[in-house]
C-alpha cells in the first residue's frame, strides 16, 4: 500500500544543521520530494531525486535516499529562521503523476 | 511567469450549504490537481485533469463534490452540501507534461471553514 510517514516535529537553534526524515512503503516510487509550506502559503517544491540516486545536493540542501530502506532525508545545512515552516515529503508513483504525501515534519528554527 | 491562482481564499458556510472553489493554472499546463489538506495532515489527491479529460478522480467524494475544466484551462470544485468534515484548505496544482520531474506548482489554496 502506499504510506509516507515522517517525524511531526524537529527544533533546532540558528546555524545548526537540520535533518528531515521520511520513509515510505511503494517500492515503485520513481521520484521523491521535498516540499515547504509556510503558514497561509500553498507548497513550493524545494528540490526532487529520481529514485536511481542516492544523494543530491543543492546549495543548503542535501537530499539522502537509502532505496533497500525506503528512507529519504533532507539536511539543511546552516539553518535560518527563515527556514521555520512545514516540510512535506512526497513520492510519485511508477507511471503515474499521483504524489502521495507524508503527514509533514514541523521544522522551528530558534535563535 | 504568474504562479497558480486560486479564489477565494477563506471560506466559510454553514453545513449542507454549497461553496466552489476557482484555479488558474499556470499557462501552458496541462494538468491540473485539486487537493485537499486536512488541518495536521498532508495533501491528498481529489481530482487530476488532464486538459478537460478527468485522469484520477477515484478518491473524490462524488455524491457531495464535483469538478469541472469545460476548456482545459481554469477549474471549478464544489461541494453540495457541505459536512463539518470538509473542512479544510483546497490546493490546486498543475504541472507540465513536457517536464513531470518538476512536479507540481502549487496555490495558495482556499481554507474553507464549515460551521
Amino acid at each position: 500500500g502506499e504510506d509516507v510517514e515522517q517525524s511531526l516535529f524537529l527544533s533546532v537553534r540558528e546555524g545548526d544543521s537540520s535533518v528531515i526524515n521520511c520513509t515510505y512503503t511503494d517500492s515503485s516510487s520513481t521520484y521523491l520530494y521535498w516540499y515547504k509550506q509556510e503558514p497561509g502559503a500553498g507548497l513550493q517544491l524545494l528540490t526532487y531525486i529520481f529514485s536511481n540516486m542516492d544523494m543530491k545536493q543543492d546549495q543548503r540542501l542535501t537530499v539522502l535516499l537509502n532505496k533497500k530502506d525506503k528512507h529519504l532525508s533532507l539536511r539543511i545545512a546552516d539553518t535560518q529562521t527563515g527556514d521555520s515552516a512545514i516540510y512535506f515529503c512526497a513520492e510519485s508513483l511508477d507511471n503515474t503523476d499521483k504524489l502521495i504525501f507524508g503527514t509533514g515534519t514541523r521544522l522551528q528554527v530558534f535563535p | 511567469e504568474a504562479g497558480v491562482a486560486q479564489s477565494p481564499r477563506y471560506k466559510i458556510i454553514e453545513k449542507r450549504q454549497s461553496v466552489a472553489f476557482w484555479c488558474n493554472p499556470i499557462s501552458g499546463h496541462a494538468t491540473l490537481y485539486w487537493y485537499q489538506q486536512i488541518l495536521g495532515q498532508g495533501p491528498k489527491l481529489l481530482i487530476q485533469f488532464q486538459n478537460n479529460g478527468v485522469v484520477d478522480d477515484s478518491q473524490l467524494p462524488k455524491d457531495r463534490f464535483s469538478a469541472e475544466r469545460l476548456k482545459g484551462v481554469d477549474s471549478t470544485l464544489k461541494i453540495q452540501p457541505a459536512k463539518l468534515e470538509d473542512s479544510a484548505v483546497y490546493l490546486c496544482a498543475s504541472s507540465s507534461r513536457d517536464r513531470p520531474q518538476e512536479t507540481q506548482y502549487f496555490g495558495p489554496g482556499t481554507r474553507l471553514l464549515v460551521l
